[in-house]
């Protein structure tokens, strides 16, 4: 049964690193991860999509381990206004499924 | 620079009623994907088209149709609505279909209530 989890919340305060992982035990072998940043009554907004190893943008990053099991986003240095939802959204064979999201809360 | 375009914003129907939601693309992209979210919901993979064929489905009802026309518009049409038909619906489209950079650009979504 294809799933994709997320840790429900976590709390940073500004200026940290979150790490913000995503289990997908049965991704299809050819599809990307792709991370979403969403905010309440909007649509979800693209972060960063990565096939395997490390991918680096200009405000966040991805690790996936060889096994592609699991991805990481990083955000190097987060603010008030970073705090959102995210999700991981991970292809399957026939479908592609959203995680579960997790619920960001930056402090000052 | 051109985004999404969902029409309506908002939509409230009564239970048993029809109601069709529309998507407009970006312009040159081909592949459109529908999603349903409940409140404190993660979105939920619909249906997706790729040149005007169905490409993927997912958990969309059998009360539920789309179809993408030619011009890559997209409709989303249900019937026989429920209560628990009461959510977001987001549209997103995307320059590829599965596989590798197929980024998907979300609509501000549908807000449909069902009374």
């Amino acid at each position: 049964l294809a799933k994709t989890t997320q840790p429900i919340s976590m709390d940073s305060y500004e200026g940290q690193e979150v790490n913000i992982t995503c289990s997908h035990n049965n991704i299809a072998t050819n599809d990307y991860i792709t991370w979403y940043q969403q905010f309440p009554s909007q649509g979800p907004r693209f972060i960063i999509q990565g096939y395997k190893t490390k991918v680096t943008n200009e405000v966040a990053s991805l690790f996936i381990p060889a096994d592609r099991k699991s991805s990481t986003l990083s955000l190097p240095r987060v603010s008030l206004s970073d705090t959102a939802v995210y999700y991981c959204l991970v292809g399957y064979a026939d479908k592609l499924i959203f995680g579960t999201g997790t619920r960001l809360q930056v402090f000052p | 620079a051109a985004g999404v375009i969902q029409s309506p914003r908002h939509l409230i129907k009564e239970k048993r009623e029809t109601a069709t939601l529309k998507c407009y693309p970006i312009p040159r992209h081909d592949t459109v994907y529908w999603y349903q979210q409940g409140p404190g919901q993660d979105p939920q993979f619909l249906i997706s088209f790729y040149e005007k064929m169905q490409s993927d489905k997912g958990s969309i009802p059998d009360r539920f149709s789309a179809q993408q026309f030619s011009d890559y518009h997209s409709e989303l049409n249900m019937s026989s609505l429920e209560l628990g038909d009461s959510a977001l619906y987001f549209c997103a489209s995307s320059p590829l279909d599965r596989g590798p950079y197929n980024e998907q650009f979300f609509g501000p979504g549908t807000r449909l209530t069902v009374l």
